[in-house]
C-alpha cells in the first residue's frame, strides 16, 4: 500500500464548477499535512497547509480527518488557471520528511 | 518571502561527466534542505535530507557515492551527480525548511532538468 494515495484523475470540469479531491495516508504518526500545486514541468508550490480544524483560503477549503487518515481539498468556482496537478503531501513520522502522493490532475475548460 | 533558487535550471551533459546543482535559500536560513527527483508522470521522490554541517541522510536505494551532497552553510546545499548516465536524466528539485518553521512547510526551488546524452 502506498503511504499517500490519491485519485490520479484527470478531473475535467467546466469553469465555475466545484471539484473535490481526496487523499488517504497510511502513517498514523504523521503530524503535518499539505496540498501543493504543480504545473507542468515546474516545481511544486504550497497551496495550503491543512490543520485539524480544517481551513479555508478564498475558494479553497481543506479538511483533515485524523481518525480516518483522510484529507480533502475543495475548490469552488473553478478558474482556467486552476488547471494543474494537486499533490497531497504528508509528513513522515520524523516531521520534516515529506511524502508526496502521485497527484490528481485537474483540467478546467471554458 | 521563502524563496529558493536553483542553478542551473537545465543542463545537458555527456555520459560519464559530473554535474553540480546548487540550491539556495534567498531570504531565510535553512538548517535542513531536501533533494528530490521526479521522472515524467511520476511524483516527487525524496533522495536525501541535507543538514548543515553534517552528512546527508540518503533514502533507501539512493547511492550516496553517486549523488554527493554538501550543505556548507545555512543558505546553500549542492548536489553533484557523479559519472552521470542517461538513466540519471530527470528533474531534480530541492526544497528548504526555514529555521523558524513550526509546521514544517518546505519551500521548493524551481528545479533543474538534467539530460544525459
Amino acid at each position: 500500500r502506498k503511504e499517500v494515495e490519491q485519485d490520479p484523475g484527470p478531473f475535467n470540469v467546466p469553469e465555475g464548477a466545484t471539484v473535490a479531491f481526496n487523499c488517504t495516508y497510511s502513517n498514523s504518526a504523521s503530524q503535518s499535512f499539505f496540498w501543493y500545486r504543480q504545473d507542468c514541468r515546474k516545481e511544486p508550490k504550497l497551496l495550503m497547509s491543512v490543520y485539524s480544524s480544517g481551513n479555508e483560503d478564498g475558494r479553497f477549503t481543506a479538511q483533515l480527518n485524523r481518525a480516518s487518515q483522510y484529507i480533502s481539498l475543495l475548490i469552488r468556482d473553478s478558474k482556467l488557471s486552476d488547471s494543474a496537478t494537486y499533490l497531497c503531501v504528508v509528513s513522515s513520522g520524523g516531521y520534516n520528511k515529506l511524502i508526496f502522493g502521485a497527484g490528481t490532475r485537474l483540467a478546467v475548460h471554458p | 518571502g521563502a524563496v529558493v533558487s536553483q542553478h542551473p535550471s537545465w543542463v545537458i551533459c555527456k555520459s560519464g561527466t559530473s554535474v553540480k546543482i546548487e540550491c539556495r535559500s534567498l531570504d531565510f536560513q535553512a538548517t535542513t534542505m531536501f533533494w528530490y527527483r521526479q521522472f515524467p508522470k511520476q511524483s516527487l521522490m525524496l533522495m536525501a535530507t541535507s543538514n548543515e554541517g553534517s552528512k546527508a541522510t540518503y533514502e533507501q536505494g539512493v547511492e550516496k557515492d553517486k549523488f554527493l551532497i554538501n550543505h556548507a552553510s545555512l543558505t546553500l546545499s549542492t548536489l553533484t551527480v557523479t559519472s552521470a548516465h542517461p538513466e540519471d536524466s530527470s528533474f531534480y528539485i530541492c526544497s528548504a525548511l526555514p529555521l523558524a518553521n513550526t509546521y514544517y512547510e518546505q519551500f521548493f526551488g524551481p528545479g533543474t532538468r538534467l539530460t544525459v546524452l
